[in-house]
This record gives structure tokens, sequence and C-alpha cells, in this order.
């Protein structure tokens, strides 16, 4: 069966500190793989999203970067985080023949 | 851009009473539609998968419809206990887009005693 594992559960990081949030998948291959952040009350926001190896897609102009150095593991990366980039954040995959996405615990980052 | 719009933002239900959430798309052309309850704190998960060609799925308290035509879909919550308070979100999948997936921004709903 398919799992996904996404790391750390919770993160407190002052501003200007760099940023690593890691998202790996179990029991698939060449999923379509993404990163969402929802704020405090708001719906989901979608930040990258990969449909392969070195493939990603920027959504929105932002602070953060993703990358993808193998099938199934995902990386959002910040040089010098914000307040702003407070949020839960959220790591899914789905096949790329089906629509059904899947997803990690969540991060739950606060910017301090 | 392909967008999918949500309403109402948010609502508040008494315990028993039936409400509806909508969803407007305009992702075309895609494959399915889904609706995903999510719990506070927690991921999205599935709750209903409809195909372009259908009108109406449902599981257990949750029926939704879909109006390929007018590119609308709906969300009915029969009965409403407190477990069913979450956010509900509506996802499309653009094909054109190797199937990724647009979200819905969600509706929060409520479940009061």
């Amino acid at each position: 069966s398919q799992t996904i594992h996404q790391w750390p559960a919770t993160l407190v990081q002052p501003v200007g500190s760099p940023l690593s949030l890691e998202c790996t998948v179990e029991g698939t291959s060449n999923p379509n793989l993404y990163w969402y952040r929802q704020a405090a009350g708001r719906g989901l926001q979608l930040l990258f999203y990969s449909v392969g190896i070195g493939q990603i897609s920027s959504e929105v102009p932002q602070n953060l970067s993703a990358s993808r150095p193998q099938d199934r593991q995902f990386i959002l990366s910040s040089k010098k985080l914000l307040l702003s980039d407070s949020g839960f954040y959220l790591c899914a995959w789905s096949q790329v023949s089906d629509t059904e996405a899947f997803f990690g615990q969540g991060t739950r980052l606060t910017v301090v | 851009k392909n967008q999918v719009e949500q309403s109402p933002q948010s609502l508040i239900i008494l315990e028993g009473k039936n409400c509806t959430l909508q969803c407007n798309y305009t992702v075309s052309p895609f494959s399915n539609l889904r609706w995903y309850k999510q719990d506070t704190g927690r991921g999205p998960v599935s709750l209903t998968i409809m195909t372009f060609s259908e009108n109406t799925k449902s599981n257990g308290r949750y029926t939704a419809t879909l109006d390929a035509d007018t590119k609308q879909s709906s969300l009915h919550i029969t009965a409403s206990q407190l477990s069913d308070s979450a956010s509900y979100i509506c996802v499309v999948n653009d094909k054109a887009a190797g199937n990724k997936l647009t979200f819905g921004g969600g509706t929060r709903v409520l479940v009061k005693p």
C-alpha cells in the first residue's frame, strides 16, 4: 500500500532562518507531487507541483522553493523565512492516471 | 486561469439540519470532480468522486451533484452531525495539465448542538 510521510509535524523558526520540509512517498512510482499551504481559517493554496524528477511548477510568487531530487521525494525550502510564511503546509501525491490526492499529516510552521 | 470557486466560505447549522455547499469551476477539460473533507489540522480526505458524465453520487449522508453544462457541483449534507464540522473542498483535475489538481478554497461548516 502507498504511504506518504511528511516531517516535522510542528516547527517554530525565527525570521530570517532557513527552512527545509521533506515529504516522501512509498509504494508508488512517478507520482504527481504537491505542496500546499493553508493559512489559519483559509483554504488550501497550491504552492508547487511536480510531474517528475527535477520538474517543478510554481503557482504563486513567494519566498519559497521546491525540489524533487528523487522520484518520491519532494522538498520545500526557504533561504530566509518571513513572518508571512507561517501556516500549515501539506504535501500530497496523486497518480498521473488518477485524480485522488493523498495528503501527509501536515507541518505547522510558526515563524517568530 | 482555471479556477474552482466555492460558496459560502463558511456556515453554521444546527445538528440534525441539512445544508448544501456550492462549487463553480472553469477547469476544462476535466476527468472528474471530487469533494474532500478536511478536519482541523489534518489533510483532506476524499468523500465522493464523479466523472463528467455523472449527475449525482452519494456516500452515506453526503450527496454530490454535478452539472457539466453549467460547470457547477453541490454537496448536500443530510441530518448533520457534530462530526460533520470540517472544511469541505471541491477539487477538479486539469486534464490539459497532466491531471494537476485544482482545489477550491473550501467551505467551513460548523455544526452546533
